[in-house]
This record gives C-alpha cells, sequence and structure tokens, in this order.
C-alpha cells in the first residue's frame, strides 16, 4: 500500500511569490492535515481536511490557504511568501478523521524561502 | 491555549535505558502520543496511550501516564543507535477534527 506522497520534496522561491504543494494520501483515508515544521517553533497544525471540507485550522494568517479534492487529495496554498515561511511542511492523512490514532506522515515538502 | 514540552536533548550509551519525558497542559486531552522522526523522514507513531490509562508497554517502549501532574514518559529499553532521532510528545482532545498539538521534539542521541 502506498504511503503519503507529497510532491515537490524541494523547493525554493523568492519573497512575494506564491506556492503550491500537493498530498495524496493513503489510498482510503480521508482526511488530510497540514503542519509546519521549524527549528524554531517546531511542528504546528496548519488546517485539516475531511471529505472537502475544512473541517479545523490553526492559527496561521490568511495568506495560507488549502483544498482537498474528491478522491482526497490535498493541495495547499502560500501566497506572499515570506523569509518565515521557509519550513518543512508534512501532510498527514488518516483513515476516517476522528481522533482515535494515527497520523500517517508523508516525508514533506521543504521550502525555502529567499 | 494548548501547550506541550519536552526537553530538547539526551544522550545515551547504546544498551542503557532512556527516558523521554513531556508535559501538557489540556486537561481534557483524550489522547497521547509518542512519534519519531528520523533525519529526512515524517513523523511515524510509536505508541499512544488513552487518557484513562496508566500505563502501556509495547516491546522495548513503556509508556507512563500521570494523569494529575500531566506528564507523560517514554522509556526505550536497551536503547540501539538506530532509535537515534527525534521524539515527538502529541496530544488531542476528543474532538473532531485531527488539530494534534506538539512538543518540540527530543533529540535522542544514542552513543556506541
Amino acid at each position: 500500500k502506498a504511503g503519503v506522497t507529497q510532491t515537490p520534496r524541494y523547493l525554493i522561491k523568492t519573497r512575494g511569490q506564491q506556492v503550491t504543494l500537493s498530498c495524496s494520501p493513503i489510498s482510503g483515508h480521508r482526511s488530510v492535515s497540514w503542519y509546519q515544521q521549524t527549528p524554531g517553533q517546531g511542528l504546528q497544525f496548519l488546517f485539516e481536511y475531511f471529505s472537502e471540507t475544512q473541517r479545523n485550522k490553526g492559527n496561521f494568517p490568511g495568506r495560507f490557504s488549502g483544498r482537498q479534492f474528491s478522491n482526497s487529495r490535498s493541495e495547499m496554498n502560500v501566497s506572499t511568501l515570506e523569509l518565515g515561511d521557509s519550513a518543512l511542511y508534512l501532510c498527514a492523512s488518516s483513515p476516517d478523521g476522528t481522533n482515535t490514532g494515527e497520523l500517517f506522515f508523508g516525508e514533506g515538502s521543504r521550502l525555502t524561502v529567499l | 491555549g494548548e501547550d506541550v514540552e519536552q526537553s530538547l536533548f539526551l544522550s545515551v550509551r547504546e544498551g542503557d535505558s532512556s527516558v523521554i519525558n513531556c508535559t501538557y497542559t489540556d486537561s481534557s486531552s483524550t489522547y497521547l502520543y509518542w512519534y519519531k522522526q528520523e533525519p529526512g523522514a515524517g513523523l511515524q507513531l510509536l505508541t499512544y496511550i488513552f487518557s484513562n490509562m496508566d500505563m502501556k508497554q509495547d516491546q522495548r517502549l513503556t509508556v507512563l501516564l500521570n494523569k494529575k501532574d500531566k506528564h507523560l514518559s517514554l522509556r526505550i529499553a536497551d536503547t540501539q543507535t538506530g532509535d537515534s532521532a527525534i521524539y515527538f510528545c502529541a496530544e488531542t482532545s476528543n474532538n473532531y477534527g485531527q488539530n494534534f498539538v506538539f512538543g518540540p521534539g527530543t533529540r535522542l542521541s544514542v552513543l556506541p
């Protein structure tokens, strides 16, 4: 069974640009969550989607947005990039979206903003 | 808001036991987790415990939960060099949606 796949794995952008990251969850998983990981702030929750609806949202500015498609694949977008947006962006999926246990993480997309 | 704290570094010798500690603030936490992150990889669930349990053992791993003090620990017996990684404590209350709060992670270094 394929794991969570995130693309691209690495990317470099400049301030003011926008970026779109993609996440394909494990087949059958309907919940997809996004996290930002930085050395200073650790892992911070961005948002969670379930059945194409944003069900939960963290404390990030509106420049961070996401969506989920009918096949459960998800994308997140960051507009007007800032230097502080440099981070590892992790996607995680789970089978039914309930808080019973495991999040399955992808390897992440490492974004560098110059 | 909710907060999860961990010490940032731990070094042990191969064969010794490792104990990684975590404290959390959310009294409504229902599930508490330990995740492991190896270099260049995403997080992988090691084990989890429900808040109505005191202890859970799984092979070399022992999780202890003191709900009164909001303290969680992970003990790794017979620590091996392959256990070198970052260990994250995480909690979630039983809300609808996957809003986990993670600690900063403890970097475990296993010395030969």
